[in-house]
Order: structure tokens, then sequence, then C-alpha cells
């Protein structure tokens, strides 16, 4: 499969304990942020998006929250599982077109 | 209900070499995407289609061409390959939502591994 990379920036937690993943945006005109979980040897997946008129959305297990002042992005995940085990990344869109991706944040998950 | 197929999966090159990466998607999705994706630098945009005829450029479209005849297939063509090219490149689409109204949510492949030696 394709390995995701080698020097990311890395939280561990402990199976159970709740996951807070931060995100640094850079262009104000943003009007959508979304969140992708990329697992080892795959392709990125859609986990939730939150408007840019909203400070709080939440999903199954997951609450994503957006400061607009500080141009910052969280993902919290809940009663994190082994399966969230992944790398994790954040997207801004500006306009209709093209996403541009931070550079992901490495989740290791603590049996 | 196959998605976003890349291929090939792996390919190695040499300096020099040109190479043609597929990907086809079945959900008609008016827009398709390609990325590069390198160690500790995220995905970054190569080249993207909003439509059959339309194309643009992404940040960092340097050494790709694309083209969009179908909307089904969106390829990546390598013109000279060089070292610099080694990455993971992802193809990704997605619908195209109206201005204002949600986000486009991308379908990602599988992605395909390039080596240029």
């Amino acid at each position: 499969g394709e390995s995701v990379g080698l020097h990311l920036p890395t939280l561990s937690v402990q199976e159970g304990d709740n996951s807070i993943i931060n995100c640094a945006y850079s262009n104000s005109a943003s009007d959508y942020f979304i969140w992708y979980k990329q697992e080892s040897g795959k392709g990125p997946q859609f986990i939730i998006d939150i408007r840019s008129n909203m400070d709080k959305r939440q999903g199954q297990r997951v609450t994503v929250l957006l400061n607009k002042t500080v141009k910052h992005l969280s993902l919290q995940i809940a009663a994190t599982q082994p399966g969230d085990s992944a790398v994790y990344f954040c997207a801004e869109r500006t306009g209709r077109r093209a996403l541009t991706f931070g550079s992901g944040t490495r989740l290791q998950v603590q049996p | 209900n196959a998605g976003v197929t890349q291929t090939p999966k792996f390919q190695v090159l040499k300096t020099g070499q040109s190479m043609t990466l597929q990907c086809a998607q079945d959900m008609n999705h008016e827009y398709m995407s390609w990325y590069r994706q390198d160690p500790g630098m995220g995905l970054r945009l190569i080249h993207y289609s909003v439509g059959a005829g339309i194309t643009d450029q992404g940040e960092v479209p340097n050494g790709y061409n694309v083209s969009r005849s179908t909307t089904e297939d969106f390829p990546l063509r390598l013109l000279s390959a060089a070292p610099s090219q080694t990455s993971v490149y992802f193809c990704a689409s997605s619908y195209l939502p109206p201005t204002g109204s949600g986000a486009n949510v991308l379908t990602f492949g599988a992605g395909s591994r390039l080596t240029v030696l």
C-alpha cells in the first residue's frame, strides 16, 4: 500500500480517551473546512465538514470546532478506538473549486 | 460500485521517461483532481477539472499535463520524469455543488506510487 508520511506530528492517546486534533488554516476567505482521515495504504476519506458561518458541528463521535478569529480548526473524537488510528488532514475550500490540505497529524491509539 | 480507480498502483521510471497515470470514476462527478502526497507536506493539488473539456492548474502543475475528454476519465501525464516527481499520487472526484451550498466532498482513489530514478 501507499505510505502516508514519515515525519508527521503525532498524537498518541489511550483507547477510550478523547482526542483533539488541531489545524491552522491560512485563507480568511475560505468558506468550507473539511476533515479527512487517511488509513495506511488508502486514500483519504471524508469525516465531517463545517461552513465558515458556523463555529461547531457534531457528527457521530466527532465534533469540529471552528475559530475564525485565530483561523483555527479542531477535530474532537470521543471515546477513541483503535480503528481511529490514522492520519487526519484538515482542508479548506475557497470558492467552488479546489481544496487546500494541511500537512496532517498522525493519531496513534494505544490499547 | 468502483468509485475512483487509479492505475497503475506502482511504477518505477527513469529520469526523462514519460508516462500517464490513469484515473476513472463511475459516479458521474463533474469535478476531478490530482494531488501528490509527499512526507510531511500533506496533499498538494496538481491539476483539476470542473467538467469535460475544462482543466485548470493547481498549486504544483509544472511537469504535468492533464486532459478531460470524458466525464469519467482524467489522466495525468508526466512529460519528462524527474526524481522530484517521486511521490504518491491521488486522484479525487466529487459533485460540484452550486456556489454557496455544500462542500464538494472528494472521493479519493487508492493512490499510485511513482518512483523516478
